[in-house]
């Protein structure tokens, strides 16, 4: 079974710094597909960014990017110039490939706690 | 937009009691899971749905019972509460070759005493 382990349960940054949060993986699968999910104080999850295994560039979305690096499997995410709003627990999440049998659905890290000080 | 309704959102039973968590999409997706978050313990699926009239276990099914109503609605029942289903229930769905992109409901916070 796939595991996914966020070894930060908590990190802090001033606002405007960046901030890097941690996530590693075990599978035996070649394809898959990563992902890190926000969850703010509202508890709604929102989907950050993603990345699909095949890729070898690293995702980016606005001030949000990742350092996926296959063979160490890591895949963390890197928050530029952070924001009070970007406050909330980050949970990395493991998909395997449609393809390749195994239950549909995500799975999930324990998650890091953000705390954006002013 | 709606996106995903969860109905309850704040629930308290007694042992030994039932109830069903509520669950609608107007997003005309075709799979659609639940999950369950515990302190320290990230999200766990219970069951989810690929299409309208299947359903499959996850990774913590034991006490749940799911119905696929329809492609719009999968309820989440619990028969017979225990102590150890206190938790925040999800609802989530996601659209057909988008694996992974999940969009969640805001939580069903269920306590059993």
């Amino acid at each position: 079974a796939q595991t996914v382990t966020q070894s930060q349960p908590e990190m802090s940054v001033q606002e405007a710094e960046t901030v890097t949060l941690s996530c590693t993986y075990d599978t035996s699968e070649s394809d898959y597909y990563l992902f890190w999910y926000k969850q703010p104080p509202s508890r709604q999850m929102i989907l950050v960014i993603r990345q699909e295994a095949y890729k070898q560039q690293n995702a980016t979305e606005n001030r949000f990017s990742v350092n996926f690096q296959k063979a160490a499997k890591s895949f963390s995410l890197k928050i530029s110039d952070s924001q009070l709003g970007d406050a909330a627990m980050y949970f990395c999440a493991y998909r395997g490939s449609p393809s390749g049998g195994g239950a549909d659905g995500l799975t999930f890290g324990k998650g890091t706690h953000l705390i954006i000080q002013p | 937009n709606a996106g995903v309704t969860q109905t309850p959102k704040f629930q308290v039973l007694k042992t030994g009691q039932s109830m069903t968590l509520q669950c609608a999409q107007d997003m005309n997706h075709n799979s659609m899971y639940w999950y369950r978050q515990d302190p320290g313990m990230g999200l766990r699926l219970i069951y989810y749905s690929a299409s309208e009239g299947t359903t499959d276990k996850g990774e913590v099914p034991n006490g749940y019972n799911v119905s696929r109503l329809n492609k719009r609605e999968f309820s989440l029942r619990l028969e017979s509460a225990a102590p150890s289903q206190t938790s925040v229930y999800f609802c989530a769905s996601r659209r057909q070759g988008a694996p992974g992109e999940l969009f969640f409901g805001e939580g069903s916070r269920l306590t059993v005493l």
